[in-house]
C-alpha cells in the first residue's frame, strides 16, 4: 500500500522553510526521501532506519517516528534548486513502495 | 560506471504488440525494480526482484512479465501491449535492505 504523502503541493519564495510528511500504515524498516525535476530520474536525499541510523545529504534533514510510521522531510532556507516533486520511499521488507509525491515550487 | 542503464529510451507500440525493456546495472547490486509513473499516481511499483532467478510481484504486476536470470539485468516484458499502459517506466537497483536506490533514466512507452 503505498504511503501517504502531505502537502500535494507546496509554493515557496527563496529563503522560506517546508515540512513533507509521509506516512504509512505498515511498520515500517526504512524511509526513503528521494527528489525529481521535470523529465529526470529521482535522484536519492536520504534514508532513515528503524533504529536512528540516517545517511543523506547534509544540507537536508528528516526525522522518522517508528512507532507511528511516520517521516517528514525538512527543508530550510530553500532555494531555487529545491524545486522539483519530492517522494518518499517506504521499505517494510525488500519491496520500496513510493507515495504520490509533492510537488515543490520556489520562486526568487 | 554507468550505474543503471535502461534500454530503451523511446518507443511507440501498437496494441497488441509485445516488447522487452531492459534494465542493466553494473554495481552488483542484489535488488532491483520496476516502476511505471503516471500523472499524479506518483511511481508504482510493477515487479522488484531481491537476487539472480527470483522475482516478486508489486503493487500494479497485470500485464507484465520480468525475469532475472543474471545479477545484472532484469527484464521487464509486456506480451500484449494496452493503451493503460502508456507511461514511464523507471527500473532502480539497490545492494541491500539498508542501501539507497539509484534510478535508469526512464523509458517513455506510447501505446496506440
Amino acid at each position: 500500500q503505498q504511503p501517504v504523502q502531505s502537502p500535494q503541493a507546496v509554493i515557496l519564495r527563496e529563503g522560506e522553510d517546508a515540512v513533507i510528511n509521509c506516512s504509512s500504515s505498515k511498520a515500517l524498516y526504512s524511509v526513503h526521501w528521494y527528489r525529481q525535476k521535470h523529465g529526470e530520474a529521482p535522484v536519492f536525499l536520504m534514508i532513515l532506519l528503524k533504529g536512528g541510523e540516517q545517511k543523506g545529504h547534509e544540507k537536508i534533514s528528516a526525522s522518522f517516528n517508528e512507532k507511528k510510521q511516520q517521516s517528514s522531510l525538512y527543508l530550510t532556507a530553500s532555494q531555487l534548486s529545491y524545486s522539483g516533486t519530492y517522494f518518499c520511499g517506504t521499505a517494510s521488507g525488500t519491496a520500496l513502495i513510493f507515495g504520490k509525491g509533492t510537488t515543490l515550487s520556489v520562486s526568487s | 560506471n554507468a550505474g543503471v542503464t535502461q534500454t530503451p529510451k523511446f518507443r511507440v507500440l501498437k496494441t497488441g504488440q509485445s516488447m522487452t525493456l531492459l534494465c542493466a546495472q553494473d554495481m552488483n547490486h542484489e535488488y532491483m525494480y520496476w516502476y511505471r509513473q503516471d500523472p499524479g499516481m506518483g511511481l508504482r511499483l510493477i515487479h522488484y526482484s531481491v537476487g539472480e532467478g527470483t522475482t516478486a510481484k508489486g503493487e500494479v504486476p497485470d500485464g507484465y512479465n520480468v525475469s532475472r536470470l543474471k545479477k545484472q539485468n532484469f527484464l521487464l516484458g509486456l506480451e500484449s501491449a494496452a493503451p493503460s499502459q502508456t507511461s514511464v517506466y523507471f527500473c532502480a537497483s539497490r545492494d541491500r535492505a539498508e542501501g539507497e536506490a539509484f534510478f535508469g533514466q526512464g523509458t517513455r512507452l506510447t501505446v496506440v
